[in-house]
């Protein structure tokens, strides 16, 4: 069965440091993948998504960036922290176009 | 573009009543329609789906929704709710044939006893 992870869990930065969450997908291949923002009281944005390695849509234009460089490994970036990047980073994998997307447990970022 | 109302942000209900969460959606095109549920503190697991079909969708955990074309309408039902069913719940909508899932803000189910 397929099985996503997120790490870390939990995050707390200064502003203006760098950022690096990890999201790794197992037992599939080639999966499309997706890096969603959760602030508080709000719903679910998405920022970027991927169909193929080294392949990136944006969004939203933002302090953040991804990169794929494995099949199953998606790594969401920023060169310098804002207080506004503060909130619930989720990671998402789906087997294709109008496919269900699945979640990770997500990693919770406070910036200070 | 693509928007998801519910309407409401919280809802609280009684333990073994009924709950109904309100999903709208602004499309004129044909749409996939997805419930996730989250937790506390963690990621969000599908309830149940719309991609074609019977408009009536049975999901996880007793939970059910019907597609209303006409109202561009998804909403989810309960006919009787546990304390675990405490959670946010969100609506979703795709354009068929597109990758990108738009979700609403979300409704906050508080089930007491």
């Amino acid at each position: 069965s397929q099985t996503i992870h997120q790490w870390p869990a939990t995050l707390v930065q200064p502003v203006g440091s760098p950022l690096s969450l990890e999201c790794t997908v197992e037992g599939t291949s080639n999966p499309n993948l997706y890096w969603y923002r959760q602030a508080a009281g709000r719903g679910l944005q998405l920022l970027f998504y991927s169909v193929g390695i080294g392949q990136i849509s944006s969004e939203v234009p933002q302090n953040l960036s991804a990169s794929r460089p494995q099949d199953r490994q998606f790594i969401l970036s920023s060169k310098k922290l804002l207080l506004s990047d503060s909130g619930f980073y989720l990671c998402a994998w789906s087997a294709g176009s109008r496919e269900t997307q699945y979640f990770g447990p997500g990693t919770r970022l406070l910036v200070l | 573009a693509q928007s998801v109302t519910q309407l409401d942000s919280q809802v609280p209900v009684f333990e073994e009543a009924p709950v109904e969460l309100r999903c709208n959606y602004s499309s004129s095109v044909s749409v996939y329609l997805f419930w996730y549920v989250q937790y506390p503190n963690q990621g969000l697991q599908l309830l149940l789906k719309y991609l074609s079909g019977s408009t009536l969708v049975k999901g996880i955990n007793g939970f059910e929704a019907e597609f209303n074309k006409s109202q561009t309408s998804f909403h989810l039902r309960k006919p009787s709710v546990h304390i675990s069913d405490t959670a946010e719940y969100f609506c979703a909508v795709s354009d068929m044939g597109t990758d990108k899932l738009i979700f609403g803000t979300g409704t906050r189910l508080q089930v007491f006893p």
